[in-house]
């Protein structure tokens, strides 16, 4: 076990849908990113935030958004869905001098 | 270009035996740093091993060691004495820069099957 909970495990939405994705990191880790593993783009970083600030983007969508809470939880919003958004999204979390810990996944499929 | 590059999709290795993954690597940065992660068919991703660029040995986690060849931009796994549980999609990933952060490049994945 990782420490990192991310809920739900499973989403099933249709297009033009709107779903949340939480993140819980392990305890003590003040940066949190997010993942997306698609069948044709791969594990991809979307963005990352420390101590609830923004820190780095990268290919993440203008629909796509996050943040991080003042418990350091995160949310991962995903809108106006597609089916091409349909992936495996990761949360990851890390403190200074620490591997990079994954949760399990939330697998979202957008029908 | 691709920063990380594994050119092999899918392995066979004999149980007990020892099975090397392939993974090179492009930056321009002198300071990286390049890990590998093991996703099982249950989807989660578990770190195995992490090189660091001015690192001079090689990193070794017990049966897990990292073969880094600077020069060649290469950084293969190592696996020894395989086993049953091995068998998943092994991924090489890259952090460029001296920072800590975690924004990693992946390559494609190579996935290893381990027969009995």
């Amino acid at each position: 076990d990782s420490g990192v909970t991310q809920t739900p495990k499973h989403l099933i939405t249709a297009t033009g849908q709107r779903v949340t994705l939480r993140c819980s990191p392990r305890s003590g880790d003040l940066s949190v990113y997010w993942y997306q593993q698609s069948l044709d783009q791969g594990l991809q970083f979307l963005i990352q935030y420390y101590n609830g600030e923004e820190r780095a983007k990268g290919n993440i969508l203008e629909r796509f958004s996050a943040q991080q809470f003042p418990d350091l939880h995160s949310e991962l919003n995903l809108s106006s869905l597609e089916l091409g958004d349909s992936a495996l999204y990761f949360c990851a979390s890390s403190s200074q001098g620490s591997p990079l810990h994954f949760g399990n996944g939330t697998r979202l499929t957008v029908t | 270009a691709q920063k990380i590059t594994q050119t092999q999709p899918g392995m066979f290795v004999q149980e007990k035996e020892a099975v090397t993954l392939d993974c090179t690597y492009d930056t321009s940065d002198p300071s990286y740093g390049l890990f590998w992660y093991k996703q099982p068919s249950s989807g989660e991703m578990i770190f195995l091993i992490y090189q660091g660029s001015y690192d001079q040995q090689n990193a070794t986690e017990g049966r897990y060691s990292l073969n880094f060849q600077k020069a060649r931009k290469s950084a293969n796994l190592v696996i020894s004495a395989s086993q049953l549980g091995d068998s998943a999609m092994y991924f090489c990933a890259m952090r460029e820069g001296a920072s800590n952060d975690y924004k990693l490049s992946f390559g494609a994945g190579t996935t290893v099957t381990v027969r009995a």
